[in-house]
């Protein structure tokens, strides 16, 4: 079993819909919790993390951590064409880790 | 700033082949790492060096040497290419959390496409 399990999808909504994307994880130590956005042929880059439990919003995103239940979910509201990419999760122990842990990514499709 | 840079961005080796995948950041970044991307996969630590003249094993290691002789540079080499080895390869840097007080925001590069055939 992986560490970090996340649905690959495809997922295709379309524009305007509120897109829900999730991680789940085994290793309760974790608690830095990040999303990366990849575009076709690029690099991931961070769109924004949260510590421990709790929401974090960003514009139309929203992160939620339910440490609890050990899930994570980025929230997209207001989706865009522009939004269309793979969106993977990660996540770390502690402030000084030099290592992520990486979730195998949802790849999701915003429909004009 | 240009980031973090890598060559050759597409190659296509026979397998035995030997190749050096160079990485590149201007950051003044402490931490590097290689990755490589498969479908289903996700990405998969190679591996990693959170300084000059050190590196270290990451999750997937086989087959594959790393150097890293000055701060800005990240060598991935292939010594004898294996098809298993056709791949999405990715290199990223990161401030060393210890040092900047910064969460480790990783950021990548382009990626190399490689293909062994």
């Amino acid at each position: 079993q992986k560490e970090v399990e996340q649905d690959p999808g495809p997922l295709s909504v379309p524009e305007g819909a509120i897109v829900s994307l999730n991680c789940t994880y085994s290793n309760s130590a974790f608690q830095y919790f990040m999303w990366y956005r990849q575009y076709s042929r690029k690099g991931p880059e961070l769109l924004m993390y949260t510590y421990s439990s709790g929401n974090k919003e960003d514009g139309r995103f929203t992160a939620q951590v339910d440490k609890s239940s050990k899930y994570i979910s980025l929230f997209i509201r207001d989706s865009q064409p522009s939004d269309s990419a793979t969106y993977l999760c990660a996540m770390t122990p502690n402030f000084g880790n030099e290592k992520l842990t990486f979730g195998t990514g949802t790849r999701l499709t915003i429909i004009p | 700033n240009a980031g973090v840079t890598q060559t050759p961005k597409f190659r296509v080796l026979k397998t035995g082949q030997s190749m050096t995948l160079l990485c590149a950041q201007d950051m003044n970044h402490e931490y590097m790492y290689w990755y490589r991307q498969d479908p289903g996969m996700g990405l998969r630590l190679i591996h990693y060096s959170v300084g000059e003249g050190t590196t270290a094993k990451g999750e997937v290691p086989d087959g594959y040497n790393v150097s890293r002789l000055k701060k800005q540079n990240f060598l991935l080499g292939l010594e004898s290419a294996a098809p298993s080895q056709t791949s999405v390869y990715f290199c990223a840097s990161s401030y060393s959390p210890k040092t900047s007080g910064l969460l480790n925001e990783q950021f990548f590069g382009p990626g190399t496409r490689l293909t062994v055939l």
